[in-house]
């Protein structure tokens, strides 16, 4: 089955400054692949999804990256705030509703 | 608010037990979903159901069983709990797409605290 590998596990970054979190999928029938946002106490929240009919999306600061031949896709925040502290979860699907999760990364925004 | 509302908040109970967690999907959401999320485990798919059906299995223990109502809540029954039952547990609703189409988005509710003594 699907298999989603997500790096690093924890991610400290100086505010102001760029984050990158890393996924790659082990099924090549994957076409569906959102990121979720886990605020401390609270469910996860999707901020943006990728389709594998294209290779980049971008959505205010928040920008996401699909390479399908490689199989990996990526997150990219840019001008991180104090509010971007969180755990960002990678996911893929197969578009049968089944979504497989990545095992997180804690995003701290330092100071 | 993701609109997908989940009780209890938390649950408190001892091994051997047996503990039901309900959760209400969105309006006009079709999908539930359960997942359990522990420390070293990121979010664990258990199981979901879409109108009432059972659609896809995950990784849910044989003492795990869950069902959808025809007013679509779903409600998540764990028995025989152990230690290593304790987690958070969440639901997700989304609209679901036909068998074969594009995934949709999922909506989570705010979980279930469980804690086996």
């Amino acid at each position: 089955g699907e298999n989603v590998e997500q790096h690093p596990s924890t991610l400290s970054v100086q505010e102001g400054d760029s984050a990158v979190i890393k996924c790659t999928y082990s099924d090549s029938a994957s076409n569906y692949f959102p990121w979720y946002k886990q605020e401390l106490g609270k469910g996860p929240q999707l901020i943006i999804d990728i389709r594998s009919n294209v290779g980049e999306k971008k959505d205010q600061r928040i920008a996401v990256t699909l390479n399908k031949t490689a199989k990996h896709f990526s997150l990219h925040i840019t001008e991180t705030q104090p509010e971007d502290s969180a755990v960002y979860f990678c996911a893929a699907s197969k578009g049968d509703d089944k979504i497989i999760f990545g095992k997180g990364t804690r995003l701290h925004i330092l100071p | 608010d993701s609109g997908v509302t989940q009780t209890p908040k938390h649950l408190i109970t001892a091994t051997g037990q047996r503990v039901t967690l309900r959760c209400s999907p969105r309006s006009g959401d079709l999908s539930v979903y359960w997942y359990q999320q522990s420390l070293d485990q990121g979010l664990q798919f258990l199981i979901q159901y879409y109108n009432g059906e059972e659609r896809a299995k995950g990784n849910i223990l044989e003492r795990f069983s869950a069902q959808q109502f025809p007013d679509l809540h779903s409600e998540l029954n764990l028995s025989s709990l152990e230690l290593g039952d304790s987690a958070l547990y969440f639901c997700a609703s989304s609209v679901s797409a036909v068998m074969g189409a594009l995934a949709n988005e999922q909506f989570f509710g705010p979980g279930t605290r469980l804690t086996v003594l």
